[in-house]
C-alpha cells in the first residue's frame, strides 16, 4: 500500500483500456529519453527508448512520443494488463556519451489498473 | 535474463554508523552507477564509476560517500557517518555495449535512526 508522504499523480484505469502517462522534461538539448517501470519492492525496469531525432518509437504493446516543441513525453500503454500497474518514471541523458550516461529521473506516475 | 543484484535488501541502522551497501552488476558490463530514491521522490543520481575511478558525481555524493570495485565482481557503496536524511532507497545499475541502457537492481533500503 502507499505509506505516507507518496504524493505520485495517478492515473486509474480499465483493465483493457490504453493508458497515456506523460511527462515534461526539463532540458531542450537533451538527447535521449527513457520509460521506466518500478514495481512495488523492485528497481526501474527499462520499457522503451527515444531518440531526440525522432518523434515517435514503438514497442510491443508500449509506444512513446516525442513533443521536442514543448518538452513533452508520452508513453502510452495499448490494453492495459493489471501486470501494468506500477510506478512509471521518464527519464532524460542530456548528452549521450560513448561511455557512462547519467539519466535525470523525473516524477513518476501511478499507474492503477482495475479489473 | 542477467541482472543487477544488491544486499542487503533492507538496512537499519544507527546515526553516525557506517554502512556498505553491496551490489553486484551485471558480469560483462563496464559503467556502474549508484542511485538513490527517497520515499515518495525522484530517483537521484548520486555517482558513476568506469575502469576503477569516479566518472561523474552528484552534490549528493560528499565526503561521506565512497565507492569500490574490490574484485571483479562487487561494487560497493560506502556511507562513512550516516545521518537520518541518508534514509532512502539505494539502487545500484550496470551498462554494458549499449551504454544508455541501464540495468537496476532491487535496490537496498536504507533506515537511519
Amino acid at each position: 500500500g502507499e505509506s505516507v508522504g507518496l504524493h505520485l499523480p495517478t492515473l486509474s484505469v480499465q483493465e483493457g483500456d490504453n493508458s497515456i502517462i506523460n511527462c515534461a522534461y526539463s532540458n531542450s538539448a537533451s538527447d535521449y529519453f527513457i520509460w521506466y517501470k518500478q514495481e512495488s519492492g523492485k528497481g526501474p525496469q527499462f520499457i522503451i527508448d527515444i531518440r531526440s531525432n525522432m518523434d515517435k518509437r514503438q514497442g510491443q504493446r508500449v509506444t512513446v512520443l516525442l513533443n521536442k516543441t514543448v518538452k513533452h513525453l508520452s508513453l502510452q500503454i495499448a490494453a492495459t494488463q493489471p501486470g501494468d500497474s506500477a510506478v512509471y518514471f521518464c527519464a532524460e541523458i542530456p548528452r549521450l556519451l560513448s561511455g557512462y550516461n547519467k539519466l535525470i529521473f523525473g516524477a513518476g506516475t501511478r499507474l492503477a489498473v482495475h479489473p | 535474463e542477467p541482472e543487477v543484484t544488491q544486499t542487503p535488501s533492507h538496512q537499519v541502522t544507527q546515526m553516525g554508523q557506517e554502512v556498505i551497501l553491496r551490489c553486484v552488476p551485471i558480469s560483462n558490463h563496464l559503467y556502474f552507477y549508484w542511485y538513490r530514491q527517497i520515499l515518495g521522490q525522484k530517483v537521484e543520481f548520486l555517482v558513476s564509476f568506469y575502469n576503477n575511478e569516479i566518472s561523474e558525481k552528484s552534490e549528493i555524493f560528499d565526503d561521506q560517500f565512497s565507492v569500490e570495485r574490490p574484485d571483479g565482481s562487487n561494487f560497493t557503496l560506502k556511507i562513512r557517518s550516516t545521518k537520518l536524511e541518508d534514509s532512502a532507497m539505494y539502487f545500484c545499475a550496470s551498462s554494458g555495449r549499449q551504454v544508455e541502457k541501464l540495468f537496476f537492481g532491487s535496490g537496498t533500503q536504507l533506515s537511519v535512526l
